[in-house]
């Protein structure tokens, strides 16, 4: 079974500081994970994933994270924020075991102040 | 770019209806799924399906819920009898040949009163 821990419901960044969204999973197969935007209204938009190759992944709008199996985190963060970076932020996992399902933490919602 | 598209955005209905939901994956893609959101909770794997079955479904998944892929391009959910409980976004999703990634479509916004 796999389980997802997103640590912070709210955070709260000045525009051009750190974002960093923690992320930590269960899983008892190797996990695929992955985050996922939301902004408000819309759907879900894949920022990034991991796929057991490289630790360090890039994703879309400046976004990376890395994986790292000794602290089962995956925590995703950006350099630089932007006002357009306020959204919703989910970080979801996938054992490689032939299933699909995605099971999803509980989102942590991102402010950005000017 | 392709992308999922999800009919209607919004639906209202009153307890014990029937609803269907509409979902059109990205065209070339083979596996389906629905997921469903509670206001303020997370969100909820329900079902996937491959090769005009289901592969896979969760426990919230019961004999109220069905799916079904009318033709080559739509996937829908129905839900039987509808409960207050229900009121929920639902998102329909799809994956292509690499399997890995679910592309998400905007959501139905499920309201049963």
């Amino acid at each position: 079974a796999q389980s997802v821990t997103q640590l912070g419901s709210h955070v709260s960044v000045s525009e051009g500081a750190l974002v960093l969204l923690r992320c930590n999973y269960s899983s008892s197969v190797p996990p695929y994970l992955f985050w996922y935007v939301q902004y408000p209204n819309q759907g879900l938009q894949l920022l990034l994933k991991y796929t057991s190759a490289a630790t360090l992944v890039k994703g879309i709008n400046g976004f990376e994270a890395e994986f790292k199996k000794s602290e089962t985190s995956f925590h995703l963060t950006k350099p630089s924020a932007h006002m357009s970076d306020a959204a919703e932020y989910f970080c979801a996992v996938r054992g490689d075991t032939g299933r699909r399902a995605l099971t999803f933490g509980s989102g942590t919602r991102l402010q950005v102040q000017p | 770019e392709p992308e999922v598209t999800q009919t209607p955005s919004h639906q209202v209905t009153q307890m014990g209806q029937e609803v269907i939901l509409r979902c059109v994956p990205i065209s070339n893609h083979l596996y389906f799924y629905w997921y469903r959101q509670i206001l303020g909770q997370k969100v909820e794997f329900l079902v996937s399906f491959y090769n005009n079955e289901i592969s896979e479904k969760s426990e919230i998944f019961d004999d109220q819920f069905s799916v079904e892929r009318p033709d080559g391009s739509n996937f829908t959910l129905k839900i039987r009898s509808t409960k207050l409980e229900d009121s929920a976004m639902y998102f329909c999703a799809s994956s292509g040949q690499d399997r890995e990634t679910q592309y998400f479509g905007p959501g139905t916004r499920l309201l049963v009163l």
